[in-house]
């Protein structure tokens, strides 16, 4: 399979737990996006990852917040002392740059969120 | 402002039949591009359609074709002969053009139900 794959599919944390997501892109694409999605919305963008470059982030993106993308390839969403209101699915997506308006992001699965 | 509205929240419709799906949009750049992505209840959004700002014909994927009224800025999605698989939520997002641009504006969806 060589779409976009994250790790894990849910979790369950108990509030004050520190959880860290993982995301695979396809494997050509250097640019990476971390999007966050309540029930009943559409997704709503978070940060971005051109290479291992962070080149965006979203007010959304508290402090308790930090995304990575160490060598260009995978990346890693860390939420600190979570809280209730970040329980959501967390969908990570790829493309390949330039972004224009044509460019086209695959996405993952998500990773399903349940802070109790 | 809203950029992406979507103003039905849930339809359901009978197997086989051909389903409209509204998404009106608001933008001031000349260059942006429409998108309709599929969510079923896995999760992933599954990419259906592109529409391109300068496109000068509605675009088609299979069963999916998109009615493009410009003036309207409007971007319908029209699914042909449904089928029960596609029931799913369904999400309209647009880019706007620029270099610089990388994030997808995303539509609150409209949850399609297709009766047997």
């Amino acid at each position: 399979d060589t779409g976009v794959s994250q790790d894990p599919r849910h979790k369950i944390t108990k509030r004050g737990q520190n959880v860290t997501f993982r995301c695979d892109p396809i494997s050509e694409h250097n640019r990476l996006y971390w999007y966050r999605q309540t029930l009943g919305q559409g997704p709503e963008f978070l940060t971005y990852f051109q290479n291992e470059a962070q080149l965006e982030k979203s007010r959304l993106l508290s402090d308790r917040f930090s995304a990575e993308r160490p060598k260009g390839s995978f990346s890693t969403l860390e939420i600190q002392r979570t809280e209730q209101g970040d329980s959501a699915m967390y969908l990570c997506a790829s493309s390949l740059g330039p972004d224009r308006a044509n460019t086209e992001a695959f996405f993952g699965q998500g990773t399903r969120l349940t802070v109790v | 402002a809203q950029k992406i509205t979507q103003t039905q929240p849930g339809m359901f419709v009978q197997e086989k039949e051909a389903v409209t799906l509204d998404c009106t949009y608001d933008t001031s750049d000349p260059s942006y591009g429409l998108f309709w992505y599929k969510q079923p209840s896995s999760g992933e959004m599954i990419f259906l359609i592109y529409q391109g700002s300068y496109d000068q014909q509605n675009a088609t994927e299979g069963r999916y074709s998109l009615n493009f009224q410009k003036a309207r800025k409007s971007a319908n999605l029209v699914i042909s002969a449904s089928q029960l698989g596609d029931s799913a939520m369904y999400f309209c997002a647009m880019r706007e053009g620029g270099d610089s641009n990388y994030q997808l504006i995303w539509g609150a969806g409209t949850k399609l139900i297709i009766k047997p």
